[in-house]
């Protein structure tokens, strides 16, 4: 199957900062990628849908300047928290669909922030 | 808008035993895919299992078989020979047709505790 990267796996930063995370396509090109936030015990919510080349698209209710996201390449999406708080202490997992099978999403592993 | 619904938050069997987990939907398209995707304590998500609307027989990847029921809009899970590392949170997933949004619509989820 697909394999879909992250990283970082796990980040702690202090309140404030701006955190960065990366998501990448290893053995296909992915001109569309999405990010999602996950709770304890709940579902995914997705955040965003990044396309490569332009604007994300950003669900209702996801504050665009409080998590950039772009698009840098055709394997290469990132994701930063800006002035991150406690309150964006979460999971934050991406996917992409390869270009063999579209309708497939396959995701990263995931990365684990934690706001002090 | 398409909706997911997973009703049992939490089941449990037998190692060895059958379990099936229960999924409808609602959309008022006729051509779409669904998924379960497995989300052990790791939290990868991992692809279990997808099906085309289009197509009558039902999926089936190894000890995983689907019931897909178009008419009734129900998509279960039957994983037989149950195994320890079957343990994990199960999620349904729908995607609209080829050409609309590439979207996943999520189930809650569903733990799944495997006693030996």
């Amino acid at each position: 199957g697909a394999v879909v990267s992250q990283h970082p796996s796990w980040v702690i930063c202090k309140s404030g900062t701006s955190v960065k995370i990366e998501c990448r396509s290893l053995d296909f090109q992915a001109t569309t990628m999405f990010w999602y936030r996950q709770f304890p015990k709940q579902s995914l919510m997705l955040m965003a849908t990044s396309n490569e080349g332009s604007k994300a698209t950003y669900e209702q209710g996801v504050e665009k300047d409080k998590f950039l996201i772009n698009h840098a390449s055709l394997t290469l999406s990132t994701l930063t928290v800006t002035s991150a708080h406690p309150e964006d202490s979460s999971f934050y997992i991406c996917s992409a669909p390869p270009g063999v099978n579209p309708e497939t999403q396959y995701f990263g592993p995931g990365t684990r922030l934690l706001v002090l | 808008a398409q909706t997911v619904t997973q009703s049992q938050p939490e089941m449990s069997v037998q190692e060895a035993e059958t379990v099936t987990l229960s999924c409808t939907y609602d959309t008022s398209e006729s051509d779409y895919y669904l998924f379960w995707y497995k989300q052990p304590p790791s939290r990868q998500m991992i692809l279990v299992i997808r099906q085309e609307a289009y197509k009558q027989q039902n999926a089936t990847e190894n000890r995983f078989s689907v019931n897909f029921q178009k008419a009734a809009k129900s998509f279960s899970l039957k994983i037989s020979d149950s195994q320890l590392g079957d343990a994990a949170m199960y999620f349904c997933a729908y995607r609209p047709p080829q050409g609309g949004s590439e979207k996943l619509v999520f189930g809650k989820g569903m733990k799944l505790t495997v006693n030996p």
